[in-house]
């Protein structure tokens, strides 16, 4: 049974510091990790992807992996009211099919003032 | 933009009506999903469709089918609802070898009484 891990939260953050999700998976084969933000109430929007060990930058947002660590993880700079959402985690372990995407059941964030 | 088109936001249906999800996207993807999201349980996926009329059973495809007659749309059916399919119903699209990037529409929330 392929797993993607998530803590649920809510993991509350202050305003302007550095905001830390982090997600496991199960299949050490999985290929390509991705991202989405949830709003309350909103559909899931994609908002980083990451295909290889290593770092990558966006904006305030940064994506880590370590596939020997099966970890994949989202830093989220100088954080902001607007950045409160739910974040959950997908993990492809097969890139020849898009139907073998697994989500995370998402961890809550809350940024206070 | 990418714009995933879900034809309800609520809907409420009795015990054993026959119910028709309807979605249509307008970015000539080949891709598109059909999810359930619940609390605590994340995203999970019903039907998968990579072409006209091709489809491909997700991980709980069990009182559920599908229909894709046209590229741009892909039609969830519930033969005939349970109240355990009261969920939020989220479709989504993406191109070929963009599997992971999925785009969803903003969801219908089913009520089965």
């Amino acid at each position: 049974q392929k797993e993607v891990e998530q803590n649920s939260g809510p993991l509350s953050v202050p305003e302007g510091a550095i905001a830390s999700l982090n997600c496991t998976y199960s299949d050490r084969g999985s290929q390509s990790f991705f991202w989405y933000r949830q709003y309350s109430g909103k559909s899931p929007e994609l908002i980083m992807s990451i295909y290889s060990n290593g770092d990558k930058e966006d904006g305030r947002f940064t994506a880590q992996l370590n596939k020997a660590s099966q970890y994949v993880s989202l830093l989220i700079r100088d954080s902001q009211p607007s950045d409160s959402a739910t974040y959950l985690c997908a993990v492809n372990w097969d890139d020849s099919s898009a139907s073998k995407i697994i989500f995370g059941s998402g961890t809550r964030l809350s940024i206070r003032p | 933009d990418v714009k995933v088109t879900q034809s309800s936001r609520y809907l409420v249906k009795r015990t054993g009506e026959k119910v028709f999800l309807e979605c249509v996207q307008d970015m000539d993807h080949e891709n598109m999903f059909w999810y359930r999201q619940d609390p605590g349980l994340g995203l999970r996926l019903i039907y998968f469709s990579y072409d006209v009329k091709m489809k491909e059973k997700g991980d709980i495809p069990e009182g559920y089918s599908v229909s894709r007659e046209k590229k741009e749309r892909f039609s969830l059916i519930l033969e005939s609802a349970s109240t355990n399919q009261t969920s939020m119903y989220l479709c989504a699209s993406s191109t070929s070898g963009q599997g992971g990037k999925l785009f969803f529409g903003s969801g219908t929330q089913l009520s089965v009484l």
